[in-house]
């Protein structure tokens, strides 16, 4: 079975810039979680999604950040226009309807200079 | 202390010495996972202890929550040069949280050969 997978696997941007991660979730898997850490701080959720349905969003720090998941597969996360402080790792996760067992992908490592 | 705050920040043993994380939290759980991060590498799944369980083992692993105290222990037994990473503990308040991970800013293990 395929993990979970994540595009790319880093990405230099300009401040200003716009930048799309995109993350393949297991195949099955309702559930898709963001996340990301930033540096020196904790892993922080971003948002959930059940299927093509944003579920929780709570965690997206404002609104340049913009995720989709049409069709209920992969997701893709926007930033736009990124800043200085969205560097960081973002990850995926995903899950099975109901299962307390998330996995994860190997993340984005982002960096905004 | 933050939700899923880990002790020691970092620890240094000799390989086949055991290694023991602590973490506390701060909110009513479902469960409390720990995860491990290689260099670079995603987060993986290593166990995951209900709230209405003490003690669980999953190979040199042994997890242990006091849901009176919100804290909980890893213990890796026997450890080795390949387990050095950093670890993560994460709690799941379930419910209307479901899959909203709170995360930990983890300790960084490092064995020695």
């Amino acid at each position: 079975e395929a993990g979970v997978t994540q595009f790319p696997s880093h990405s230099v941007i300009e401040k200003g810039q716009t930048v799309t991660l995109r993350c393949d979730p297991i195949s099955g898997h309702d559930n898709l979680y963001w996340y990301r850490r930033v540096m020196g701080k904790e892993i922080k959720f971003l948002l959930h999604f059940v299927k093509e349905s944003k579920q929780d969003e709570s965690g997206m720090p404002n609104n340049r950040f913009l995720a989709e998941r049409t069709g209920g597969t992969y997701s893709t996360l926007k930033v736009q226009p990124a800043e200085l402080e969205d560097s960081g790792v973002y990850f995926c996760a995903s899950s099975v309807r109901g299962s307390y067992g998330y996995t994860f992908g190997s993340g984005t490592r982002l960096t905004v200079v | 202390s933050q939700q899923g705050e880990e002790d020691p920040q970092a620890l240094s043993i000799q390989e086949g010495e055991n290694a023991t994380m602590n973490c506390s939290y701060k909110t009513s759980i479902n469960n409390l996972q720990w995860y491990r991060q290689n260099s670079g590498r995603g987060l993986v799944h290593l166990i995951l202890i209900r709230s209405n369980e003490r003690e669980k083992h999953s190979g040199r692993l042994r997890v242990t929550l006091d849901t009176s105290k919100k804290s909980s222990s890893l213990l890796i037994t026997a450890s080795r040069a390949a387990d050095t990473a950093s670890y993560f503990c994460a709690t799941d308040e379930g419910g209307t949280s479901y899959g909203k991970l709170t995360f930990g800013q983890g300790t960084i293990l490092t064995v020695h050969p």
